[in-house]
């Protein structure tokens, strides 16, 4: 693994069902955050973590919880899915939230609830 | 919150210069990325500034005014894969980053 990975790449999801996306990094950044993309909107930050054992709420958190039991993993899950949560996720990472250290993106997955 | 403002398109010519805006109105500011992202992929790091002035990096360039709340990124030279959305997003105090719709740049051969 080089950089970080997100699975499922795609999913089809039924309303109401419940979905846990995945995130992996291998760069042992301290800080990682997940975003949604929807189309004239930009990137919105949902959740974010500071380091291991810590979560705080972005600019669209409901809906959408979060855990970071280790420095690697950051999965999103959706207890509940509706359609207005159709959109592509992205998770990132840097090595710290400050200084001159960029958020380094991964591949997205593209959700589509119907 | 954050406000931040960028054109939606733009359209250039192969081997020309493109100017693409931003404008931020924002809580806090702890520096100012520029991103590239093309249809389908991850967005990935072009420019970061943090303190007024230019930047420059190859045929890239990123100018920040902080007192304006202004920064611009300057594509010369273009290419067609530089055909790409490009997004502004500033840094808050708290070290969250804010995005903007992002600009799709076209090259035309």
């Amino acid at each position: 693994i080089a950089g970080i990975t997100q699975a499922p790449t795609s999913q089809i999801l039924a309303a109401g069902r419940r979905m846990t996306l995945r995130c992996t990094q291998d760069m042992r950044h301290n800080a990682m955050y997940w975003y949604r993309q929807d189309l004239g909107l930009g990137l919105r930050l949902i959740h974010y973590s500071n380091t291991a054992g810590t979560t705080g709420k972005g600019e669209v958190p409901d809906g959408y919880s979060v855990s970071r039991a280790n420095t690697d993993d950051f999965p999103l899950t959706l207890a509940s899915a509706v359609p207005s949560q159709t959109s592509v996720y992205f998770c990132a990472s840097s090595d710290s939230p400050g200084g001159v250290e960029t958020q380094y993106f991964g591949p997205g997955t593209r959700l589509l609830v119907l | 919150g954050q406000n931040i403002d960028q054109p939606t398109e733009m359209t250039a010519t192969e081997g020309a210069i493109v100017q693409i805006n931003c404008t931020y109105q924002t809580s806090g500011f702890n520096g100012l990325f520029w991103y590239q992202q093309h249809a389908g992929e991850a967005p990935t790091f072009l420019s970061y500034n943090v303190l007024d002035g230019l930047e420059e990096k190859g045929r890239f360039s990123s100018f920040l005014s902080r007192s304006k709340g202004y920064s611009y990124l300057l594509l010369k030279e273009l290419q067609m894969k530089d055909s790409a959305s490009y997004l502004c997003a500033v840094r808050d105090d708290d070290y969250k980053l804010s995005f903007g719709a992002g600009t799709t740049v076209t090259v035309r051969a």
